[in-house]
């Protein structure tokens, strides 16, 4: 069954550095997202994108965030500056668009320490 | 405004025995959907219900949904050890295809 795939699954950085997460949305899918969950806080939406550019983003995505689709499997969200309150499960997800009806998929997230 | 509230926040019960859990929502949706997150691993897709279905159902799994309450349910029967994880619901908004979580349940199923 295809699946998201997420690199890596932790990674550790020192406040200040700047982090780059990576995501394999599944292949015929055109809807890409990444959402984020502090440690026991509900999930939160930070960004979609769609046709090679944001169609929406939340207010959590500032100019720390930016997310990029470099090639055509790949899309990456990169956090520069990381600050301590970064530190949370950030989860890729994707779905197709099959009109008015989506079910997203998600990847196994990538857990953010940052110190 | 905040969607999908789930309740109770936890949940223990005997295996064998039914798991229900509530899920509350503000806004019109176009579709609710119900993931499992076992402890510190990734969310996991069980059931999509749109907002013009009523009840669904999926193996052990069965999701109602009350449009008029702005409610669903979600009810595992028969569970097992393996059930054992957080669930949580999320409501996608008409022309939104964003998710909106809720705090999700806890469940603990007790061999």
């Amino acid at each position: 069954e295809p699946e998201v795939t997420q690199t890596p699954s932790h990674q550790v950085t020192q406040m200040g550095q700047e982090v780059i997460l990576r995501c394999v949305p599944i292949s015929n899918h055109l809807y890409f997202y990444w959402y984020r969950q502090i440690l026991g806080q509900k999930v939160e939406f930070l960004v979609s994108f769609y046709n090679n550019e944001i169609s929406e983003k939340s207010e959590i995505f500032d100019d720390q965030f930016s997310v990029e689709r470099p090639d055509g499997s790949n899309f990456t969200l990169k956090i520069r500056s990381t600050k301590l309150e970064d530190s949370a499960m950030y989860f890729c997800a994707s779905s197709d668009d099959r009109g008015w009806v989506t079910e997203a998929f998600f990847g196994q997230g990538t857990r953010l320490t940052v110190v | 405004s905040q969607q999908g509230e789930e309740d109770p926040q936890a949940l223990s019960i005997q295996e064998g025995e039914n798991a229900t859990m509530n899920c509350s929502y503000k806004t019109s949706i176009n579709n609710l959907q119900w993931y499992r997150q076992n402890s510190g691993r990734g969310l996991v897709h069980l059931i999509l219900i749109r907002s013009n279905e009523r009840e669904k159902h999926s193996g052990r799994l069965r999701v109602t949904l009350d449009t008029s309450k702005k409610s669903s349910s979600l009810l595992i029967t028969a569970s097992r050890a393996a059930d054992t994880a957080s669930y949580f619901c999320a409501t996608a908004r008409l022309n939104d295809y964003k998710l909106s979580f809720g705090a999700g349940t806890t469940v603990t199923v007790r061999a």
